[in-house]
């Protein structure tokens, strides 16, 4: 049974830091990791998405890495902003699903 | 509008009582899940639809029922609502093929009394 973890389970930053968000996973045959970013009591909206070939994947300020030898992706936030405060979500993709870890709550403050 | 739409999005109900919850999507895609999100324990997996006539249990299918009524529309139904299915729920949906990523409904906040 796949098993993901986050980590921290919450971070607090100032505004302009680079920051990094950890995500592992017990089973590495996993067909992608997604990541996600959830506001409070609003939907997920989807960040990247890294398929099981690929090593990263870049989107604006946000870049993600997979490296499922070790079973751990990262997602790397540059510059952060007061905006980026939100929770993010780690799921790792199986056979047409996706098991999600509990999320890192993150607050940018100005 | 959106993509992926649930409805009703917020519902308070009564311990018994039958509740449906309903997906709508058009993106086309063939694959539909429903999940449910608890503080704590995140988002687990309750159902997911393949296509029409393929459907298959999640993590936590038990006390729920689900009717893929057309490609676009996945329903999740509670035939008897109790207290510790106050949840979050959420719809989402991806294609059959690559690059498989998951876009998420607005979700629907259920409480039951």
């Amino acid at each position: 049974k796949q098993e993901v973890t986050q980590i921290p389970a919450a971070l607090s930053v100032p505004e302009g830091e680079n920051l990094v968000l950890n995500c592992s996973f017990t089973d590495s045959a996993i067909y992608n990791l997604q990541w996600f970013r959830q506001d409070p009591g609003k939907g997920l909206t989807s960040l990247l998405l890294i398929q099981s070939s690929q090593r990263e994947q870049t989107s604006g300020r946000l870049n993600a890495s997979l490296d499922k030898s070790s079973g751990r992706s990262t997602l790397y936030i540059a510059a952060s902003q007061p905006g980026d405060s939100a929770t993010y979500l780690c799921a790792a993709g199986g056979y047409g699903k996706l098991t999600f870890g509990q999320g890192t709550i993150l607050t940018v403050h100005p | 509008d959106a993509d992926v739409t649930q409805t009703p999005r917020n519902r308070i109900t009564k311990t018994g009582k039958r509740i449906m919850l309903e997906c709508s999507q058009t993106k086309g895609h063939d694959r539909m899940y429903w999940y449910r999100q608890d503080p704590g324990l995140g988002l687990r997996l309750i159902y997911y639809s393949f296509d029409v006539k393929d459907i298959n249990k999640g993590e936590i299918s038990d006390g729920y029922s689900v009717s893929r009524q057309a490609q676009a529309k996945f329903s999740l139904s509670l035939e008897s609502a109790i207290p510790n299915q106050t949840a979050l729920y959420f719809c989402a949906t991806s294609v059959g093929r690559f690059p498989n990523e998951q876009f998420f409904g607005p979700g629907t906040r259920l409480t039951v009394l």
